[in-house]
């Protein structure tokens, strides 16, 4: 099993749509959880950075931790086209960062 | 499968040394290469792209004098820091990209240095 799980997709939403990423890890150390957006040809573009269980909302993005069920989520609100890109979620445990497969999303105008 | 690691997970080394980081696709032939440079809590900042055999591209401001990468090999690809100084002291990741892929990279799990 792989320390971290995420659905690699492609998912493909109308614009305006709630979009909802998750990931799924196995290591209780994790501490600190992350969302990146990564356009093609560039590098991942940090998001959200949260350390405890509970909700973090930035604009149209909601990160979600449960460490219970150790499962982390990325809400996207009224999904624009320029959303289309990868996401990716990451965690750590101090300096030792696992990284999901990533999720290819598509915003259709 | 599509596992990718990195040695080692942390070093640290003198100012004025060289230090090479190893990454490796496991289980995979890894045709392309990226390497990453982190700050805390910030975005991974893309270093170079390596596709094997060849010479790696280098993103603009990156010196490719100082930030050797050689991609010998479909699983292996080395990052050499030479004359490190303090402020090359970072949070370098590398991903891979397998034969036929376009977008997913797998990516390792970081190499802390430290530069004194």
């Amino acid at each position: 099993q792989k320390e971290v799980e995420q659905d690699p997709g492609p998912l493909s939403v109308p614009e305006g749509a709630i979009v909802s990423l998750n990931c799924t890890y196995s290591n209780s150390a994790f501490q600190y959880f992350m969302w990146y957006r990564q356009y093609s040809r560039k590098g991942p573009e940090l998001l959200m950075y949260t350390y405890s269980s509970g909700n973090k909302e930035d604009g149209r993005f909601t990160a979600q931790v449960d460490k219970s069920s150790k499962y982390i989520s990325l809400f996207i609100r009224d999904s624009q086209p320029s959303d289309s890109a990868t996401y990716l979620c990451a965690m750590s445990a101090w300096d030792d960062m696992r990284f999901g497969a990533g999720t290819r999303l598509t915003v259709k105008p | 499968g599509a596992v990718v690691s990195q040695h080692p997970s942390r070093v640290i080394c003198k100012s004025g040394t060289s230090v090479k980081i190893e990454c490796r696709s496991l289980d995979f032939q890894a045709t392309t290469m990226f390497w990453y440079r982190q700050f805390p809590k910030q975005s991974l900042m893309l270093m170079a792209t390596s596709n094997e055999g060849s010479k790696a591209t280098y993103e603009q401001g990156v010196e490719k004098d100082k930030f050797l990468i050689n991609h010998a090999s479909l699983t292996l690809s080395t990052l050499t820091v030479t004359s490190a100084h303090p402020e090359d002291s970072s949070f370098y990741i590398c991903s891979a990209r397998g034969a036929g892929e376009v977008d997913t990279q797998y990516f390792g799990p970081g190499t802390r240095l430290t530069v004194l």
